[in-house]
């Protein structure tokens, strides 16, 4: 059973626009949450993570922010470049020794 | 620095065969993870170590087995390959912790025939 879902499997924006990249979760003990992006026959790269006693995480272009009480987190890129056309990874925690994964969103930028 | 390093990068099997897939990392991290991509499926953690010596299961184990006698390496082995064990293979490494971002090989895609 999926414990970290990522219902939207692929994304187009215009390059300068707002990215948003959603993922929900099922377990209320996961405490840590990160984002990887991944280029084709290359493996996932870390992108940006968030602790669970924190509703938002910043990193330049890249904000990440969770709603407990929804069980939901979302990657915002701004503005948006034509180098950030990937798949985007949400993954989870609990007690840190093993991380579970989403399906993955493919996010096109379009110049 | 060559960080996570995955080898065969490609390999094709016949159902039955047994192989390992090489992992090397040059970061000292304590821990290793193996992970197999399928479509529709994103990344599912088949086998996890925290220490040379130390190995426990993922949420898809089995037809897997781990073994981590040095802090660098983590070869996953198929004993008795099978169609369904086809996928793209993704070792990473990092330190111990929930927040700690793992470092990724580039993987290894097998195909069963």
């Amino acid at each position: 059973d999926q414990q970290v879902k990522q219902n939207s499997p692929s994304l187009s924006v215009q390059e300068g626009r707002i990215s948003i990249l959603n993922c929900d979760y099922t377990n209320s003990m996961f405490d840590y949450f990160l984002w990887y992006k991944k280029y084709p026959a290359e493996g996932p790269t870390f992108l940006i993570s968030i602790s669970s006693i924190k509703d938002k995480n910043e990193d330049g272009r890249f904000t990440v922010f969770l709603n407990k009480s929804a069980k939901h987190l979302s990657l915002h890129i701004v503005p948006s470049q034509p180098g950030d056309s990937a798949v985007y990874f949400c993954a989870a925690s609990a007690l840190g020794n093993q991380f579970y994964f989403g399906t993955g969103t493919s996010l096109t930028v379009i110049p | 620095n060559a960080g996570v390093t995955q080898t065969p990068k490609f390999q094709v099997l016949k159902t039955g065969q047994s192989m390992t897939l090489q992992c090397a990392q040059d970061m000292n991290h304590e821990y290793m993870s193996w992970y197999r991509q399928d479509p529709g499926m994103g990344l599912r953690l088949i086998h996890y170590s925290v220490g040379a010596g130390i190995t426990d299961q993922g949420e898809v184990p089995n037809g897997y087995n781990v073994s981590r006698s040095t802090t660098e390496d983590f070869p996953l082995r198929l004993l008795s390959a099978a169609p369904s064990q086809t996928s793209v293979y993704f070792c990473a490494s990092g330190r111990q912790g929930g927040d700690q971002p793992q470092h990724f090989g580039d993987g290894t895609r097998l195909s069963i025939l």
